[in-house]
């Protein structure tokens, strides 16, 4: 089976504009969380979806909004970028979400997008 | 709001030594996962605790979970060189689907 896939890998950006991100987890796996990491610190997180309902939503600017699909595929839309939205995007999925507390929640992160804002 | 934090934040080790990272979390855990990233790649699950107490092994590596679930620690015994990366320590709070990574600890190893 496929990992989680995301695309595009890199993207290069200027300050203003907007960009898309694109995640699709595991067959199966139907919760979807998105994290920013910025070089030499631990991943933050975005938002987490479960069953395309937002679940939990973590400590950033309205410019980030996220939805996921009928497929489970997920988008990450961040608007009027910052130079300091610079860093490394990594999409993860699992089976469940993260307050089951059982075998499932186990994230499995997909290689990121790493976003450079000019 | 929720933090996690880890010490050291680097530790360097000769090859063979032993290697201890420690996470604690300003709230109560549901449960604690582990990471393990390596340089330019993606964090890697290593294992899940649920239960006040609980200590489980995978080979070299002994995990454990604090009895107030608010700390945790990674023992690797004998490290080799395949053990480079950043170890991360990742929790929920109860009541709460925000996932909190800690704050990392890179580990590199002298041959």
């Amino acid at each position: 089976d496929a990992g989680v896939t995301q695309s595009p890998t890199h993207l290069i950006k200027t300050r203003g504009q907007q960009v898309t991100l694109r995640c699709s987890p595991i067959s199966g796996h139907k919760s979807v969380s998105w994290y920013q990491q910025v070089l030499g610190q631990g991943p933050q997180f975005i938002f987490q979806y479960y069953e395309k309902e937002e679940r939990g939503r973590g400590n950033f600017p309205d410019r980030f909004s996220a939805r996921q699909f009928p497929n489970y595929s997920s988008e990450l839309n961040v608007n009027a970028l910052l130079l300091g939205d610079s860093a490394l995007y990594l999409c993860a999925s699992s089976l469940q979400g993260l307050l089951a507390g059982g075998p499932y929640n186990e994230q499995f992160f997909g290689p990121g997008t790493r976003l450079t804002v000019l | 709001g929720q933090q996690v934090m880890q010490i050291p934040q680097y530790q360097h080790v000769q090859e063979g030594e032993d290697f201890t990272t420690y996470c604690n979390s300003s709230t109560t855990l549901s449960n604690i996962q582990w990471y393990k990233q390596r340089p330019g790649g993606h964090p890697v699950f290593l294992i899940q605790l649920v239960k006040s107490g609980e200590v489980k092994k995978q080979k070299r590596l002994t995990f454990q979970f604090g009895e107030a679930k608010k700390n945790s620690s990674l023992h690797i015994t004998a490290t080799q060189t395949t053990d480079v990366g950043t170890y991360f320590c990742a929790g929920p709070s109860f009541g709460n689907e925000k996932l909190t990574f800690g704050t990392g600890t890179r580990l590199t190893i002298i041959p």
